[in-house]
């Protein structure tokens, strides 16, 4: 299976720029795409195909990477995106998500 | 607008076997892939399978394609998920999504999701 690593957590002020990482065990082509899932809710897709916004997300959110090594960032940060940010690749079977991210706001 | 309304989550003890159901609307059911994934309380998303249109081909994850079955009723707009032999590790939140109208199937993201249903296995 294609393992997707992410980091546990990270912590951001309102107002400052944010990258979330996510590194495939193998090669996943550009079939990498992000979710945010805030507390008690179901996930909510913001990017897929590595680069392409979901319908309705701001553009604040943006996506990039290739190979092994995406990137989902969030610019201005604000309050409302404390959730946690889970990568999902669909190149390989059996489609994986990484740990996920928790992300928090100061 | 798409709706997704899971059921049938419960406690059940280990060994037992429960069926969930997904009844889907606001999109032409029998048009798509659909899919399971589910989460463990503070864990992480898994795919657990996937059928496709007609319910003639599932796939699943290779842990899970043993317990596991995946049927649908497009007359009646429903995704089903039977459980068998569960154990304290299938303890989690269900979720159905269909996928993605503009993708490919065998590459497809999840664009809607419903609410999920909470399936605890304990004795």
């Amino acid at each position: 299976d294609a393992v997707l690593t992410q980091s546990p957590a990270l912590a951001v002020s309102p107002g400052e720029r944010v990258s979330i990482s996510c590194r495939a065990s193998e090669g996943v082509n550009s079939y990498v795409h992000w979710y945010q899932q805030k507390a008690g809710q179901q996930p909510k897709l913001l990017i897929y195909k590595t680069s392409n916004l979901a319908s309705g997300v701001p553009a604040r959110f943006s996506g990039s990477g290739s190979g092994t090594d995406f990137t989902l960032t969030i610019d201005p940060v604000e309050a409302d995106d404390t959730a946690t940010y889970f990568c999902q690749q669909t190149w390989n079977d059996p489609r994986t998500f990484g740990g996920g991210t928790k992300l928090e706001l100061k | 607008e798409v709706k997704l309304v899971e059921s049938g989550g419960g406690l059940l003890k280990p060994g037992s076997s429960l069926k969930l159901s997904c009844v889907a609307s606001g999109f032409t059911f029998s048009n798509y892939w659909m899919h399971w994934v589910r989460q463990a309380p503070g864990k992480g998303l898994e795919w657990i399978g996937e059928i496709d249109y007609d319910g003639t081909e599932t796939n699943f994850a290779p842990s899970l394609k043993d317990r596991f079955t995946i049927s649908r009723d497009n007359a009646k707009n429903t995704l089903y998920l039977q459980m068998s032999s569960v154990r304290a590790d299938d303890t989690a939140t269900y979720f159905c999504t269909p996928s993605a109208p503009t993708a490919k199937a065998a590459i497809s993201w999840f664009v809607y999701w419903g609410q999920g249903t909470l399936v605890t296995v304990s004795s």
